[in-house]
């Protein structure tokens, strides 16, 4: 279940604001993560993975933390933009065989 | 950059009805998935196939078939359609080797009448 990091099913930011997205995933034994970004009508679009022997990986205006303490995971995204409003979600990766988690965060930029 | 292509977008079919939804991608990539989303459930693995002629049920694969004849193209198969296979279809491809991300084509909405 959750314990550091609240998972909220909505997020609502300004633009040029920072997003922080919450994760939580359930097998310890999960060795590589992946965020994805859902825009309306379209299928998960990769933003950005991570393997469980890294605790942050960065990308461009995104960073991705891991916390295998506490099966943790976050996406930041820098200087948020109206293009960012969208479902984003996260993948445990176990056995080749990929869980999708949760139910996602919708992220409304305003600007 | 990787294509991943479902035939159909809109698709409005009848309850027992034998349903077919086709998925290609055009990356030589080994595995293929099948998924299924819907509202409050998120994301849930039908089937996959990590090679051609093979198949692996996910977590929920009553109600429905899978065809992996040729390496690009993966088929998901309702025998019977049912009301409660409304849903958003979701086709993911990634390559075999371990620790690589999938992805999805554009969905195929899906309504059984």
């Amino acid at each position: 279940g959750e314990s550091v990091g609240l998972h909220l099913p909505t997020l609502s930011v300004q633009e040029g604001d920072n997003s922080i997205i919450n994760c939580a995933y359930s097998n310890s034994a999960s060795d590589y993560f992946i965020w994805y970004k859902q825009e309306s009508g379209k299928g998960p679009q990769f933003i950005i993975d991570i393997r469980s022997n890294m605790d942050k990986r960065q990308g461009q205006r995104v960073t991705v933390l891991l916390n295998k303490t506490v099966k943790h995971l976050s996406l930041q995204i820098a200087a948020t933009q109206p293009g960012d409003s969208a479902v984003y979600f996260c993948a445990e990766v176990w056995a080749g065989t990929a869980l999708i988690f949760g139910k996602g965060t919708t992220l409304s930029v305003s600007s | 950059d990787v294509k991943v292509t479902q035939s159909s977008r809109y698709l409005v079919k009848r309850t027992g009805e034998k349903v077919f939804l086709e998925c290609v991608q055009d990356m030589d990539h080994e595995n293929m998935f099948w998924y299924r989303q819907d509202p409050g459930l998120g994301l849930r693995l039908i089937y996959f196939s990590y090679d051609v002629k093979m198949k692996e049920k996910g977590d929920i694969p009553e109600g429905y078939s899978v065809s992996r004849e040729k390496k690009e193209r993966f088929s998901l198969i309702l025998e019977s359609a049912s009301t409660n296979q409304t849903s958003m279809y979701l086709c993911a491809s990634s390559f075999r080797q371990h620790n690589q991300p999938q992805h999805f084509g554009d969905g195929t909405r899906l309504s059984i009448l």
